[in-house]
């Protein structure tokens, strides 16, 4: 069965700091790996999706790589905003649309 | 263009009742699969549906149960609630077909069960 872990659980920088999230999955087999935020009592807003063939994906500040051989994805965020505080998640798919999710990483930037 | 839409926002319920929860898709996507979130299993797939049929299955009983309209629109009930129901249950929706696509969410329902 796949097992996303997510590390660290919460983590708080100062505005301006880049950041690193990490993710690791057990079984290699993905299609895509996908990173979400989620605010508060809110539903997931999708940040970026990387294929199984693809190594990186950027959009604005983020930066999501995969390593699928190894089981590791990595989202970068530069110039952290107080706007960024969220719980940020990651998902594999295995097929069928089935997504299975990682714990998040509860991310907190004080202005 | 809309995004994901889930009704209601929050239910609350008594154990052993029955609920529905209702989940209009992005225009255009076909496929809809259902999410459970909890504190301490985290985010649990429930089950897909594709084209009016069920293409996929979590690890759940048989009182969760689900359906989806010619019009993509998804519905999932629940039958005999219990404590352990209570949960945020997230839509998500795709254009379907393969597995290569995004998944879209909606802002879910808040399930309370008393």
């Amino acid at each position: 069965k796949q097992e996303v872990t997510q590390i660290p659980a919460a983590l708080s920088v100062p505005e301006g700091e880049n950041l690193v999230l990490n993710c690791s999955f057990t079984d290699s087999a993905i299609y895509n790996l996908q990173w979400f935020r989620q605010d508060p009592g809110k539903g997931l807003t999708s940040l970026l999706l990387i294929q199984s063939s693809q190594r990186e994906q950027t959009s604005g500040r983020l930066n999501a790589s995969l390593d699928k051989s190894s089981g590791r994805s990595t989202l970068y965020i530069a110039a952290s905003q107080p706007g960024d505080s969220a719980t940020y998640l990651c998902a594999v798919s295995t097929g069928a649309n089935n997504l299975f999710f990682g714990t998040g990483t509860r991310l907190t930037v004080i202005p | 263009k809309a995004g994901v839409t889930q009704t209601p926002r929050y239910l609350i319920k008594t154990r052993g009742q029955q609920v529905t929860l209702s989940c209009s898709p992005i225009s255009g996507h076909r496929s809809v699969s259902w999410y459970q979130q909890t504190p301490g299993q985290g985010l649990q797939f429930l089950f897909e549906y594709f084209s009016e049929t069920q293409r996929n299955k979590g690890n759940f009983p048989g009182r969760f149960s689900g359906r989806q309209f010619s019009n993509s629109r998804s519905e999932m009930n629940v039958s005999t609630l219990e404590l352990g129901d209570s949960a945020l249950y997230l839509c998500a929706s795709s254009l379907g077909g393969d597995s290569y696509q995004p998944q879209h969410f909606g802002d879910g329902t808040r399930l309370s069960i008393l």
